[in-house]
Formats: structure tokens, sequence, C-alpha cells
């Protein structure tokens, strides 16, 4: 067990919705990272808040934003859903702000499903 | 893109036995790590290893780094059924804003 929770664990839901996936991280832990894993884009990152602010951004789509929230835990919000965006969605945190510089440990994930 | 790329893409071996991976990339480097994932679940890290460390141990696992080649191995030594899973070489490149970059990862199954 990481330390990191993601909720929910599993999502269905319909081309076109919104959905929101959150994250709290490890206890002390001020950075959170978004990544996503589908089958046929590996694991891409997508964006890393350090204590509130946005620090770097990956290949993350117009229709996905994500905030970090004062005590910390992150929310990943995706609208205008694709059959294309289902994939395990994973979040990770890390002690400081130096991205791949440190450690980052990851959640157990959240599978979404786009029908 | 792409950053690391790993092989083999599959790997299957005998219960005690060494297993090797093998990592490419492209770019300079600040530093590349190892991580591991079991089915359908989360990463977990493995080991960091700087572009300015050659070698580096924990445990049962070795990771080497030649970055004349661009090159890095992962090697687990005494395979266990436990080791089954898929390892992903990821990379963090210099001068960029230390966004890690994974491969695709090999997937390893150890035979019992």
């Amino acid at each position: 067990d990481s330390g990191v929770t993601q909720t929910p664990k599993h999502l269905i839901t319909a081309t076109g919705q919104r959905v929101t996936l959150r994250c709290s991280p490890r206890s002390g832990d001020l950075s959170v990272y978004w990544y996503q894993q589908s089958l046929d884009q590996g694991l891409q990152f997508l964006i890393h808040y350090y204590n509130g602010e946005e620090r770097a951004k990956g290949n993350i789509l117009e229709r996905f934003s994500a905030q970090q929230f004062p005590d910390l835990h992150s929310e990943l919000n995706l609208s205008s859903l694709e059959l294309g965006d289902s994939a395990l969605y994973f979040c990770a945190s890390s002690t400081g702000a130096l991205g791949g510089q440190e450690t980052q440990y990851f959640g157990p994930g959240t599978r979404l499903l786009v029908l | 893109s792409q950053q690391g790329e790993e092989d083999p893409q599959a790997l299957s071996i005998q219960e005690g036995e060494n297993a090797t991976m093998n990592c490419s990339y492209k770019t300079s480097i600040n530093n590349l790590q190892w991580y591991r994932q079991n089915s359908g679940r989360g990463l977990v890290h493995l080991i960091l290893i700087r572009s300015n460390e050659r070698e580096k141990h924990s445990g049962r696992l070795r990771v080497t780094l030649d970055t004349s080649k661009k090159s890095s191995s992962l090697l687990i030594t005494a395979s266990r059924a436990a080791d089954t899973a898929s390892y992903f070489c990821a990379t963090v490149r210099r001068n960029r804003d230390d966004k890690i970059i994974f491969g695709k990862g090999t997937r390893l199954h150890i035979l019992p």
C-alpha cells in the first residue's frame, strides 16, 4: 500500500459525459501527478501540481482539467468523454516539487470505461 | 513521444533464473527509473539511477546505466513467482521540466 488513495476504483459512463476522479496523496506529500495508461499510448504523464499550483503539463487534452485543493487532495475532471478516453488513470504523489527527480508513489488507479 | 523503449516486450523464464530487461532512450537524461506494475494495479518504484552513476543495487535488483549508449538494464536475480509483472523504465530528460516519460514496458512471467 503506497498511501495514495484514489476514488472511484471503477467508472463506467457514456460518451459526451463528464466525470471527476479524486486522489489523496500520501501524508506529508505536497506534489500530485496524474497519468493515463491505455493499451495503445502506454503510460502518459498528464499534469503535476505542487502545493496547489500547477507545475508541469504533459499530454493533457483541453477537455481535461485538474486542480489541487488546500488540503492537498486533487481532482481530475474529464469532460465530453470519447471512447478513446477509456483507460486507467493513476495519481502519484511525492514529497517535494522535483517531479521526476524524486520517487513518486502511485495510487491503485481508476479504471474508466466510456461506452 | 516515447523516450524509453524496453526490450524484450515479453519474457518468460523459470523460477530461480535471472531476468534481464533492457531500456534504450533517445535524449540526454537527468536520471532513469525502473518501476514494476502488477496486473492492472499501480506502479511501484524500484530504483532510480542518476546520469552520473553506472550501477546500482537494491536487494535482488541490479541496474546499470550506459549514457554513451543511452541504455539501461535491469537484472532480477533468483526470480520468484511474485516477480511476475510488467517492468517500465522511465526517464527524466536533461534541461526539461522534470517530467517522467515512461516506456511501454516488459511483461515478465515467471514459470513455476
